[in-house]
């Protein structure tokens, strides 16, 4: 089945660095959203993306669709305290009623 | 965004008791929304699909008589863990489509079960 991979798996950064992590598929996806988990919560909805090559910004984050439709990028730049979580990348195509997860990235922001 | 309102937060009960969780989109409807299990610092592991009037479609592994699922209306679905035992402890989360192609999360129930 599809399967999403989530690069790196997890990562400790000093506060005020920008941070990069990427999703990547075996598959193309139509939809690719960015979602942030605290503990104890559910996951909060950071960005959605519906277009090859589109670059959509909320604040801090920034995410680009690839254009290979096979991956996608999440940014944060000037990382704070409260930027600590699991990222989760989910896909979704056409063809499928259910969206695809990845295993998240871990970060971790020292102060 | 949307908001997905998920009930109760937390939950403690005895083996061989039943616990039921309310998944509620309180702003739009949910043709779909979806039920997951997380176990600790892993990811979301999707259980089954319920679509509303219809019954819901399990994963493999899922069993169906442990994990009821009831989507009666467009804004509420409901998961009854039967007959719960220890192994059933975990992070159960909700989620619903909106319509479109984004889908908003309930806020979790960490069920414990003793």
């Amino acid at each position: 089945g599809q399967q999403l991979n989530q690069s790196p798996q997890s990562m400790f950064i000093q506060e005020g660095e920008d941070v990069s992590m990427n999703c990547t598929s075996s598959s193309i996806f139509n939809t690719w959203l960015w979602y942030k988990q605290d503990p104890g919560e559910g996951p909060v909805l950071l960005i959605a993306l519906y277009k090859a090559g589109e670059l959509t910004s909320n604040g801090r984050l920034t995410a680009q669709f690839g254009i290979t439709r096979k991956d996608s990028f999440l940014n944060i730049s000037a990382s704070i305290p409260s930027d600590v979580g699991i990222y989760f990348c989910a896909g979704h195509s056409y063809y499928g009623q259910n969206f695809v997860f990845g295993p998240g990235t871990r970060l971790s922001v020292l102060p | 965004g949307a908001v997905v309102s998920q009930h109760p937060s937390r939950v403690i009960c005895k083996s061989g008791t039943s616990v039921k969780i309310e998944c509620r989109s309180l702003d739009f409807q949910a043709t779909t929304m979806f039920w997951y299990r997380q176990f600790p610092k892993q990811s979301l592991m999707l259980m089954a699909t319920s679509n509303e009037g219809s019954k819901a479609t399990y994963e493999q592994g899922v069993e169906k008589d442990k994990f009821l699922i009831n989507h009666a209306s467009l804004t509420l679905s409901t998961l009854t863990v039967t007959s719960a035992h220890p192994e059933d402890s975990s992070f159960y989360i909700c989620s619903a489509r909106d319509g479109g192609e984004k889908l908003f999360f309930g806020s979790g129930t960490q069920l414990s079960v003793l």
